[in-house]
């Protein structure tokens, strides 16, 4: 599975839209784009994923580009209950589920009042 | 979304000792779980893959004797550190696809602080 790079931390204001960019340069076409969130002392939580077009969900948006090098999630308008660590990771999928999800280091996002 | 459980949620226990933690799949059937371990301000680490009626695949590194695993029903999987040391002290997660779905679901973690 390709490997993701993202930036350690952000900040966003509250009610403000957050975007959180990965870059994934050496997927492959029949990769995918999942996003997680982990909040702290949870277990994570899906968002969204993505192939190559762009998706929409009621949690957010996610932006590819169109030579799937890298991506973006937008949370429209954030809250404080969105503060969390964001992981962007790459795998084969869906209907491909043996497939691991390997985490990176994600990004710590602060949302503040 | 599919729900998946672990228990206990927080388990201290002395050296030596061993601790079994328990990931289940509350309303669906995995053939396949996963578990991973997550150091304090770390990301997660897998550390193996549950296969229900077979042995788990452990990934590099991660010694099998030390963290047996067991997946003996499709909505069940266990792992046990044995002889647990203070080094094993963890937050320790499962998660699991429900058998014809893409998204793996994670359980709410394990906190195991070994004294």
């Amino acid at each position: 599975d390709a490997k993701t790079t993202q930036p350690p931390s952000m900040d966003c204001a509250e009610g403000r839209a957050a975007n959180l960019p990965c870059n994934h340069s050496t997927i492959s076409g029949n990769e995918y784009v999942y996003w997680y969130r982990q909040i702290h002392s949870q277990g994570p939580q899906y968002i969204i994923h993505g192939l190559k077009n762009n998706e929409t969900n009621e949690m957010a948006s996610l932006i590819i580009t169109e030579d799937r090098k890298s991506s973006t999630l937008i949370l429209p308008h954030a809250t404080l209950r969105d503060t969390a660590v964001y992981y962007c990771i790459v795998r084969s999928g869906p209907y491909n589920p043996g497939g691991k999800l390997i985490f990176g280091q994600g990004t710590e996002l602060s949302v503040k009042p | 979304g599919a729900v998946v459980s672990q228990h206990p949620s927080r388990v201290i226990c002395k050296s030596g000792t061993s601790v079994k933690i328990e990931c289940r799949s509350l309303d669906f059937q995995a053939t396949t779980m996963f578990w991973y371990r997550q150091f304090p301000k770390q990301s997660l680490m897998l550390m193996a893959t549950s296969n229900e009626g077979s042995k788990a695949t452990y990934e590099q590194g991660v010694e099998k004797d030390k963290f047996l695993i067991n997946h003996a029903s499709l909505t069940l999987s266990t792992l046990t550190v044995t002889s647990a040391h203070p080094e094993d002290s963890s937050f320790y997660i499962c998660s699991a696809y429900p058998d014809r779905d893409n998204e793996q679901f994670f359980g709410p973690g394990t906190r195991l602080t070994v004294l």
